[in-house]
């Protein structure tokens, strides 16, 4: 099964200030169809998880476009350019190349400094 | 717009038997696969299956056979999960999960299974 890595497992940011999350895979996400099924989630405190990004960069409809996501083969990054209070919670990558199983990564907790 | 709800939370004892349900509305209930992730207390998602909404044929992850079965009411456009001789360990909140690129959760439903 693929296993996602992220880093850091913790962040601590200030409001507006731009952050990075990495998720590393264990092999490459790329599908022989050319797609790469890398998505990124966020889950707030006691809500469901919500999507932000699909096939590695794509924003979700409603997601502000402060966030952003990049990447190619076994490393991806979620980028926040300038972090609001709503932002806060734990983000997640899925990805779905290798699938079945779906596998996730570990979380990254955003939090405020 | 889409949605999907779920069941209250449960309280059961070990050995119990459980099952959740999952109503979709907002969209053709046939257009989406099903998934099931659960997630423990203060821990992270993991997937346990997936169920063919069309055809009604279960998939599931390995640390989720035996016990643990999906089911469809296709004409109540509603999806369920039972678990069976529940364990301590199965204490979780379970998200029903639909869409593409898995767009629609369900709210969760907590399950505590304490004797």
């Amino acid at each position: 099964d693929v296993v996602l890595t992220q880093t850091p497992p913790t962040l601590s940011a200030t409001i507006g200030q731009s952050v990075s999350i990495s998720c590393r895979s264990s092999q490459s996400l790329l599908h022989s169809n050319g797609n790469t099924y890398l998505n990124w989630l966020l889950q707030r405190p006691g809500q469901p998880p919500q999507l932000l990004i699909y096939l590695v960069s794509r924003l979700e409809s409603g997601v502000p476009n402060r966030f952003s996501g990049s990447g190619s083969g076994t490393d991806f990054t979620l980028k926040i350019s300038g972090v609001e209070a709503e932002d806060l919670g734990v983000y997640y990558c899925v990805q779905s190349t290798h699938a079945p199983p779906w596998t996730f990564g570990g979380g990254t907790k955003l939090e405020l400094k | 717009q889409i949605q999907l709800v779920q069941s209250g939370p449960e309280l059961k004892k070990p050995g119990e038997s459980v099952k959740i349900s999952c109503k979709a509305s907002g969209y053709t209930f046939t257009d989406y696969a099903m998934h099931w992730v659960k997630q423990a207390p203060g821990k992270g998602l993991k997937w346990m299956g997936w169920i063919n909404t069309y055809t009604g044929k279960p998939t599931y992850a390995d640390d989720f056979k035996g016990r643990f079965v999906f089911s469809l009411e296709a004409s109540a456009s509603t999806a369920n999960l039972q678990i069976s001789n529940l364990k301590n360990e199965d204490t979780a909140t379970y998200f029903c999960v639909g869409g593409t690129w898995f767009a629609y959760w369900g709210q969760g439903t907590l399950v505590t299974v304490s004797s």
